[in-house]
């Protein structure tokens, strides 16, 4: 039972377009989102995050959108830059049962090309 | 300041071997986790710890064990060793109430058993 999908293995833009990375979820429980990015030999850094009462979150070139009737978010990237090439990873958190504990999406390879 | 700490960072073991991932963290984080990434699946969470000398079951235990004696150390113990728990293993810590939820994870270990 995948609680939280993102249905894009891979996703490649051209620099300076816009990246937009997609996660939904199924349970409804989940009131706090998060973005990780992985770099090949690393572990996942945290990106940005979003509680259930807003639907949108913004830091510098990187904005969550959270569509809660939809049980749909996403990560835009604007502009993309190669140095934005990585793997990055969805999360939730249903904090009233499940405290900290987060679940992970399978993740999406974002290619920046130069 | 060090973070989270995993060694080691490659390991080969052949079926029925045990041995012990080791993770260390100097933040003085209460919330700690290990994890499982295969590919494609995304990051599934084997065991946690809320402070030392509570430990419980995540999503895919089985094969596994965990002690937390002290608040910095979470050594995860595979005591006899399946091709199935070939992956890599990424420890993480957080504060339990810090805002955004966010997990520092250490760079992995990347495990093989033949």
């Amino acid at each position: 039972d995948q609680q939280v999908k993102q249905n894009s293995p891979s996703l490649s833009v051209q620099e300076g377009r816009i990246s937009i990375l997609n996660c939904d979820y199924t349970n409804s429980m989940f009131d706090y989102f998060l973005w990780y990015k992985k770099y090949p030999a690393e572990g996942p850094t945290f990106l940005i995050s979003i509680s259930s009462i807003k639907d949108k979150n913004e830091d510098g070139r990187f904005t969550v959108f959270l569509n809660k009737s939809a049980k749909h978010l996403s990560l835009h990237i604007v502009p993309s830059q190669p140095g934005d090439s990585a793997v990055y990873f969805c999360a939730a958190s249903a904090r009233e049962t499940s405290g900290s504990r987060l679940t992970f999406g399978e993740g999406t390879q974002l290619t920046v090309n130069p | 300041n060090a973070g989270v700490t995993q060694t080691p960072k490659f390991r080969i073991l052949k079926i029925g071997q045990s041995m012990t991932l080791q993770c260390t963290q100097d933040m003085n984080h209460n919330y700690m986790y290990w994890y499982r990434q295969d590919p494609g699946m995304g990051l599934k969470l084997i065991y946690y710890s809320v402070g030392a000398g509570i430990t419980d079951k995540g999503e895919v235990p089985n094969g596994y064990n965990v002690s937390r004696s002290t608040t910095e150390d979470f050594p995860l113990r595979l005591e006899l060793a399946a091709p199935s728990q070939t992956s890599v293993y990424f420890c993480a810590s957080s504060y339990r109430n810090q805002g955004n939820y966010g997990y520092t994870f250490g760079s992995g270990t990347r495990l093989t058993v033949v």
